[in-house]
């Protein structure tokens, strides 16, 4: 009965190598939300999306693509992986898009090599 | 760019104490909320409040928010070894869209 699920729980992986990281919420909420958690703590979003369409997108290099399928669902490839991605990856759910309280995964550490 | 600023960046306490946390912003805002991480974990929404309200208080969690000066303070009451974790204030801004999170303070409370 997990809210806010991800998969792999840890990816350890090559530098050029292409990888996905899956998010599934089963809270009914609209919006879903990729953040990234650098080595110090620091939470930065990536991706927004409501009723699967991208309403948030900031500064992300275009070798992330996030993708949702059906608005339970949000997916985030990342293709030629770099050492600068090597960081804690977490999905979140809201149930309006907003800002209001957010819902989170348990989080993905990625390690590149 | 980052939009809170917390502070202290780490806080050691004794169980039973009290722990007074601080968060500045720069920008208007809808609301701001407080998260709680434990190590290893995803974050945990605590509480939010409103830009036009004050105060707020959730068990032993006690919230207060000064648009004038742009800041935010929790307080944890009564201290448990259980509060040790990472604790982070976001904003969220008018119009909606995203939560901007802060750096976090690192609570530790000793047994």
């Amino acid at each position: 009965d997990t809210a806010v699920s991800q998969t792999p729980k840890y990816l350890v992986t090559q530098m050029g190598n292409d990888k996905s990281i899956k998010c599934e919420q089963n809270l009914g909420h609209d919006t879903m939300y990729w953040y990234k958690q650098d080595s110090k703590k620091f939470l930065k979003i990536m991706f927004s999306y409501n009723n699967k369409e991208l309403i948030i997108n900031e500064t992300v290099p275009n070798r992330f693509s996030p993708k949702s399928p059906d608005k339970a669902h949000l997916n985030l490839h990342i293709n030629s992986l770099e050492l600068g991605d090597s960081a804690v990856y977490f999905c979140a759910s809201s149930g309006t898009s907003g800002g209001l309280e957010q819902y989170f995964g348990p989080g993905t550490r990625l390690t590149v090599t | 760019s980052q939009q809170g600023e917390e502070d202290p960046q780490a806080l050691s306490i004794q169980e039973g104490e009290n722990a007074t946390m601080n968060c500045s912003y720069k920008t208007s805002i809808n609301n701001l909320q407080w998260y709680r991480q434990n190590s290893g974990r995803g974050l945990v929404h605590l509480i939010l409040i409103r830009s036009n309200e004050r105060e707020k208080h959730s068990g032993r969690l006690r919230v207060t928010l000064d648009t004038s000066k742009k800041s935010s303070s929790l307080l944890i009451t009564a201290s448990r070894a259980a509060d040790t974790a990472s604790y982070f204030c976001a904003t969220g801004a008018l119009g909606g869209g995203k939560l901007i999170f802060g750096q976090g303070t690192e609570l530790s409370v000793k047994p």
